[in-house]
């Protein structure tokens, strides 16, 4: 059974980085194939992507938030760490961390599609001062 | 980037009504369409992904299609707990994308 918990701090100030962790079960990101991601929703408002990061160490991010953030991985722990710098009150939000699974295309070549099938009960970060 | 547009907004139905949302993207995504459903404060759940297969787990009663830019998702009975946001999601390319969502409630 996978399952997947955010921690992180809940009230940040403007210009602060946010470090988030998310801990996870049930699999492995050393494994061929993994991908777990990032996603927040801000009070009311839809479902934005931020980051995914795979097995190999393959990152992905939202272009508009790219230059604010790193995604890591530590195998070892079973964790995922994601930092986002020059924290604003418009990134007030619950924070989500998710695994991926993927469909393939066969062909010629083999392509992946990635989805979200699991995520955490995510943790909400006020930003103010 | 693919922009994603559910319709309606807001629907309102009664239980046991079919209803169906329905979701545009800005360009072709072939198939790779997702749809989540999310209850108040709580993380969103996976319906249905490539545009149609039934997540392990989801009642039947959900359904979807649809290839290109243009899908739906159908509730064929709707039941009690069916009262929730619904989203549909794109991962043909980066950046992923979301829909704003379509708020179902009861009528």
């Amino acid at each position: 059974q996978i399952t997947l918990k955010e921690s992180g701090p809940t009230l940040v100030k403007p210009t602060q980085t946010l470090t988030l962790t998310c801990t996870f079960s049930g699999f492995s990101l050393s494994t061929s194939g993994v991908g777990v991601g990032w996603i927040r929703q801000p009070p009311g408002k839809a479902l934005e992507w931020l980051a995914l990061i795979y097995w190999d160490d393959d990152k992905r991010y939202s272009p508009s938030l790219k230059s604010r953030l790193t995604i890591t991985k530590d195998t070892s722990k079973n964790q995922l760490v994601l930092t986002m710098t020059n924290m604003d009150p418009v990134d007030t939000a619950t924070y989500y961390c998710a695994h991926f699974n993927y469909d393939i295309l066969t062909g010629p070549n083999y392509y992946y599609y990635y989805y979200m099938d699991v995520w955490g009960k995510g943790t909400t970060v006020t930003v103010s001062s | 980037d693919i922009q994603m547009t559910q319709s309606p907004s807001t629907l309102s139905a009664s239980v046991g009504d079919r209803v169906t949302i329905t979701c545009r993207a800005s360009q072709s995504i072939s198939s790779w369409l997702a749809w989540y459903q999310q209850k108040p404060g709580k993380a969103p759940k996976l319906l249905i992904y490539k545009a149609s297969s039934l997540q392990s787990g989801v009642p039947s009663r959900f359904s979807g299609s649809g290839s290109g830019t243009e899908f739906t998702l159908t509730i064929s009975s709707l039941q009690p707990d069916d009262f929730a946001t619904y989203y549909c999601q794109q991962y043909n390319s980066y950046p992923y994308s979301f829909g704003q969502g379509t708020k179902l409630e009861i009528k």
